[in-house]
C-alpha cells in the first residue's frame, strides 16, 4: 500500500518570500502521478500541479515548482514570491498508474503573513 | 471557476430526513467521484463511478446511495445520516485513462463542496 507523509503539519511565509513544503511518498510502483493540491478557506479542492513520475524534469506552474526526487520519493513544492491567496491548507498526493483514487498525505497549513 | 458544480452548497438536514447532494460535469469525463472531508483531515474516497457503473465503494454505510443517472451527473442519497456524518462532501470527475487524445492524465477536478449538518 501506498503512504504519503507531510511532515509540516503548519508552516508560515512573509508576503513574497519563497517557501518550501516538503511531501515524502512510500510506493513499490514506478509509473505513477504525484500532485499538489491547494483547499483554502473555501474549500474547494483546487490544483497546484502535476508530476509523472517517468518524466525528470521537474514540473513548474508560474510561481510553482516541485522538486522530485523520484529515487528518494520525495516532491516538495515550492511557492515562490508568495502572496496573501496563497494562504491555504496544501495536501500531497500520490495516484497509481491507472489508478482511481488519491493518497493523500495529512496536509500542511500555510499562512503567507502581510 | 470550477467545472464541477456541486448542490447544494449548504444542506441541514434531521436523522430522520431524505435529502440528495447533486453533482455536474461538462469536461466529458467518464469518472466521477464522492469524498468525504471532515475538518482539518484530507478527503477520504466514498464511491467512484466509471463509465457510469460503479466501481469503487470504500464500505461506506448504506444510509449513503450513490446514483450516476447520466455520465455528467452524480448524485448522493442521503437517509437516516447520523450527527457524525456532517462534513464537507466533494464530487469530482477524471478523463479515465486510455484516452491517448487527453492529455490531462489522472488529474481530478473538485467541486467547491456541499456542507452537510445533520441535527
Amino acid at each position: 500500500a501506498q503512504t504519503v507523509t507531510q511532515s509540516q503539519p503548519e508552516m508560515s511565509v512573509q508576503e513574497a518570500e519563497t517557501v518550501t513544503l516538503s511531501c515524502t511518498y512510500d510506493t513499490s510502483e514506478n509509473n505513477y502521478y504525484l500532485f499538489w493540491y491547494k483547499q483554502p478557506p473555501s474549500r474547494q479542492m483546487i490544483l497546484v500541479i502535476r508530476q509523472e513520475a517517468y518524466k525528470q524534469q521537474n514540473a513548474t506552474e508560474n510561481r510553482f515548482s516541485v522538486n522530485f526526487q523520484k529515487a528518494a520519493k520525495s516532491f516538495s513544492l515550492k511557492i515562490s514570491d508568495s502572496q496573501l491567496g496563497d494562504t491555504a491548507m496544501y495536501f500531497c498526493a500520490f495516484m497509481r498508474n491507472y489508478g482511481q483514487n488519491f493518497v493523500f498525505g495529512p496536509g500542511t497549513r500555510l499562512s503567507v503573513l502581510p | 471557476d470550477t467545472e464541477v458544480t456541486q448542490t447544494p452548497k449548504h444542506l441541514v438536514m434531521g436523522m430522520t430526513n431524505k435529502k440528495s447532494l447533486k453533482c455536474e460535469q461538462h469536461m466529458g469525463h467518464r469518472a466521477m467521484y464522492w469524498y468525504k472531508q471532515k475538518a482539518k483531515k484530507p478527503p477520504e474516497l466514498m464511491f467512484v463511478y466509471s463509465y457510469e457503473k460503479l466501481s469503487i465503494n470504500e464500505s461506506v454505510p448504506s444510509r449513503f446511495s450513490p446514483e450516476c443517472p447520466n455520465s455528467s451527473l452524480l448524485n448522493l442519497h442521503l437517509h437516516a445520516l447520523q450527527p457524525e456524518d456532517s462534513a464537507l462532501y466533494l464530487c469530482a470527475s477524471s478523463q479515465e485513462r486510455g484516452d491517448s487524445s487527453y492529455s490531462s492524465g489522472n488529474t481530478i477536478y473538485f467541486g467547491e463542496g456541499s456542507w452537510l449538518t445533520v441535527v
